[in-house]
C-alpha cells in the first residue's frame, strides 16, 4: 500500500529554523499536506501544496516539494516554543479515493 | 479555516455499553466525513469514510457492526461504538471534506478521547 515516512523527532533552539522532512510512495498524489497536533487536541491544517508546485510560502512556513524524489519538507522560520507539537505529513491518495495517508508524525521540541 | 466540532470531547463508559460520538461541520457543508482512530504516540488510522445519505465505506479490518456510522445531514456524522470493550479505548478524530473551498482540503475536529473501563 501507499506509505508516508517521517523522522520521529526533531529538537531545535528557539529562534532557529526547523526543517521537517517527509517521503512518500504515491507519485500520483495531487495534494500534500502538513498538519500540526498539540497535546490532546485534533489536527490543525497548517498548509498544503498542489503537486504542480515546487514551493509554497506562508508567513513563517515554507513547503518544498521534490516530485522526482517524492520528498516533501516543511521549514518553520524563527521557531518559537509555541511551535512545539507533532507535525504530520499527509498525501491525498490518487485514484479518486479522497483518502489521506498520514506519516507517523514528527515531534518538534523547541528549547531556549 | 473551516471549523469542525466533536462531541463529547471525553467519555468514560463501562464495558458492554455503547457510545455515540458526533462530528459537525460548523460553517460549511460536508458531503464526506472521515473517522480516524489514533493510538498513543501513533499516527492516524482511517477507519471509515462517511458519505451523506449513503452507507459508510469501511477500511479493511474495521468491523462495521461494531463501529456504526450515520451521516444523516450535510453537517453531521455520528460514530457509535457498540458494546465497547477496553481495547476500544482510543482517541477518535473526525474530519470533513470542504468542497466549497475549491481545493481538496480536510478539516479535523478536536477529537474524542474514549476510555472503556
Amino acid at each position: 500500500g501507499e506509505d508516508v515516512e517521517q523522522s520521529l523527532f526533531l529538537s531545535v533552539r528557539e529562534g532557529d529554523s526547523s526543517v521537517i522532512n517527509c517521503t512518500y510512495t504515491d507519485s500520483s498524489s495531487t495534494y500534500l499536506y502538513w498538519y500540526k497536533q498539540e497535546p490532546g487536541a485534533g489536527l490543525q491544517l497548517l498548509t498544503y501544496i498542489f503537486s504542480n508546485m515546487d514551493m509554497k510560502q506562508d508567513q513563517r512556513l515554507t513547503v518544498l516539494l521534490n516530485k522526482k524524489d517524492k520528498h516533501l519538507s516543511l521549514r518553520i522560520a524563527d521557531t518559537q516554543t509555541g511551535d512545539s507539537a507533532i507535525y504530520f505529513c499527509a498525501v491525498l491518495l490518487s485514484g479518486g479515493y479522497n483518502k489521506l495517508i498520514f506519516g507517523a508524525g514528527t515531534r518538534l521540541a523547541v528549547h531556549p | 479555516g473551516a471549523v469542525v466540532s466533536q462531541h463529547p470531547s471525553r467519555v468514560i463508559c463501562k464495558s458492554g455499553t455503547s457510545v455515540k460520538i458526533e462530528c459537525r461541520s460548523l460553517d460549511f457543508q460536508a458531503t464526506t466525513m472521515f473517522w480516524y482512530r489514533q493510538f498513543p504516540k501513533k499516527s492516524l488510522m482511517l477507519m471509515a469514510t462517511s458519505n451523506e445519505g449513503s452507507k459508510a465505506t469501511y477500511e479493511q479490518g474495521v468491523e462495521k457492526d461494531k463501529f456504526l456510522i450515520n451521516h444523516a445531514s450535510l453537517t453531521l456524522s455520528t460514530l457509535t461504538v457498540t458494546s465497547a470493550h477496553p481495547e476500544d479505548s482510543s482517541f477518535y478524530i473526525c474530519s470533513a471534506r470542504d468542497l466549497g473551498s475549491g481545493q481538496e482540503t480536510q478539516y479535523f475536529g478536536p477529537g474524542t478521547r474514549l476510555l472503556v473501563l
